[in-house]
């Protein structure tokens, strides 16, 4: 596999399910990013990691929960969320935190019953 | 006054014509500016990055940054039906934690290349 993988393509769930989002980059980068993309906004980046390290956290509200357990790898832990959280989730990465361009993966469409 | 402004478009073009796509923002010492493209249901894909002042030219497409002005432009050359997307313009400005920078995004402009 090359680029970046993300897992479901597709979830539907219930406000009071737990589910988790799954990224898998295979690009050799170390920095690895979680955005929310909604419509007629623009794209919000919610955390950053960097050598699994988190160094930006958006102000995002404590139901959304990432993980990294590794640079090539990042997950987005999701509980009791509102119909509001329905969006597209897109998972980035690239080789650092600077000025670097950023590759996504073909996103998580989530939607909240 | 938004930190990354870009025309929602649409932006309708014929076929073979020069597309000019236009973002401005607000942040002076940003260094470094990138345009994604982006199908309808797709993710953003990287076209361009610029980080200097002047032209880059890459095939079809050129970036244009004029730091003065604080803006960034894309011009696609010899539009084509399959450039119908929407453009999306990010800036670099600092981070939360030491030299870390973080993406600030346009909203896109919508371009449709008609045959």
């Amino acid at each position: 596999e090359t680029g970046v993988t993300q897992t479901p393509r597709h979830l539907v769930m219930g406000m009071t399910n737990k589910k988790s989002l799954k990224c898998e980059q295979h690009l050799g980068h170390n920095a690895m990013y979680w955005y929310k993309q909604s419509a007629k906004k623009p794209l919000e980046l919610m955390f950053v990691y960097n050598f699994k390290e988190q160094t930006e956290n958006n102000s995002v509200p404590s139901r959304f929960s990432p993980e990294c357990p590794n640079s090539s790898h990042l997950f987005l832990h999701l509980h009791t969320l509102q119909p509001e959280d329905s969006a597209l989730y897109l998972c980035a990465s690239s080789t650092g935190t600077g000025d670097q361009p950023q590759h996504f993966g073909d996103g998580t469409r989530l939607s909240i019953l | 006054q938004k930190e990354v402004e870009q025309n929602s478009g649409p932006l309708s073009v014929p076929e073979g014509a020069i597309a000019s796509l236009n973002c401005t923002y607000s942040d002076r010492v940003s260094q470094s500016f990138f345009w994604y493209r982006q199908y309808s249901g797709k993710s953003p894909e990287l076209i361009m990055s610029i980080y200097s002042n002047g032209d880059k030219e890459d095939g079809r497409f050129t970036a244009q940054l004029n730091k003065a002005s604080q803006y960034v432009s894309l011009l696609i050359r010899d539009s084509q039906p399959s450039d119908s997307a929407t453009y999306l313009c990010a800036v670099n400005k600092r981070g939360n934690a030491g030299n870390n920078r973080k993406l600030i995004w346009g909203l896109g402009t919508s371009l449709a290349v008609n045959p």
